[in-house]
């Protein structure tokens, strides 16, 4: 069975930095690209972050692009997302999800979804 | 970047009753629609991708149909269980985008 495990979620200051870490089993986790995807108390989904199977490849929302970082460690099946210069509306939930296609070689454009999510970590900026 | 329109926003229903929502996307994003339920408190799970194709376990009274800029997703005959808010997402181009959600709400 797939698992993924977020932690590192809490309470920082603005300008501040957190380090979220997903756990990954069940699964092949060096051939699977992977994403973060946020949601901020009471609204809608908002994508991250991607980032590929050996991890030479990343994608960023503009929102969070020069102050968000994701990195995997495959040795140890673990993503994770750096996030610096924290604001008052990156208050969210934070999913990690795997992403799932039948054609690698066009990722991360095309057919592709996310299956399955994790149960998230809550990120609080506030003074 | 692709503006994914989702209608309703909200709509309430009895169980028993057939549900549709639409997904519009600003531009042709072929058929790299995918459709996600969230109930209160829990994670998004995926019920539909690439627009029509059932993910496995899902109930048959889900579909989705749909190609170009417009999606739509059916519940053939409300259960309890489906009260919840339902979101598209284009997986056409980066970045990923979601529609806003539609919450489907006990009549």
């Amino acid at each position: 069975e797939v698992q993924l495990l977020e932690s590192g979620g809490g309470l920082v200051q603005p300008g501040g930095s957190l380090r979220l870490s997903c756990a990954a089993s069940g699964f092949t986790f060096r051939s699977y690209g992977m994403s973060w995807v946020r949601q901020a108390p009471g609204k809608g989904l908002e994508w991250v972050s991607a980032i590929s199977g050996s991890g030479g490849s990343t994608y960023y929302a503009d929102s969070v692009k020069g102050r968000f970082a994701i990195s995997r460690d495959n040795s140890k099946n673990t993503l994770y997302l750096q996030m610096n210069s924290l604001r008052a509306e990156d208050t969210a939930v934070y999913y990690c999800a795997k992403e799932e296609t039948p054609y690698s070689s066009s990722w991360p454009h095309g057919l592709n979804w996310l299956d399955p999510w994790g149960q998230g970590t809550l990120v609080t900026v506030s003074s | 970047d692709i503006q994914m329109t989702q209608s309703p926003s909200s709509l309430s229903a009895s169980v028993g009753d057939r549900v549709t929502i639409t997904c519009r996307a600003s531009q042709s994003i072929s058929s790299f629609l995918n459709w996600y339920q969230q109930k209160p408190g829990k994670t998004p799970k995926l019920l539909i991708y690439a627009a029509s194709s059932l993910q496995s376990g899902v109930p048959s009274r889900f579909s989705g149909t749909g190609s170009g800029t417009d999606f739509t997703l059916t519940i053939s005959s409300l259960q309890p269980e489906d009260f919840a808010t339902y979101y598209c997402q284009q997986s056409y181009s980066i970045p990923r985008t979601f529609g806003q959600g539609t919450k489907v709400e006990i009549k």
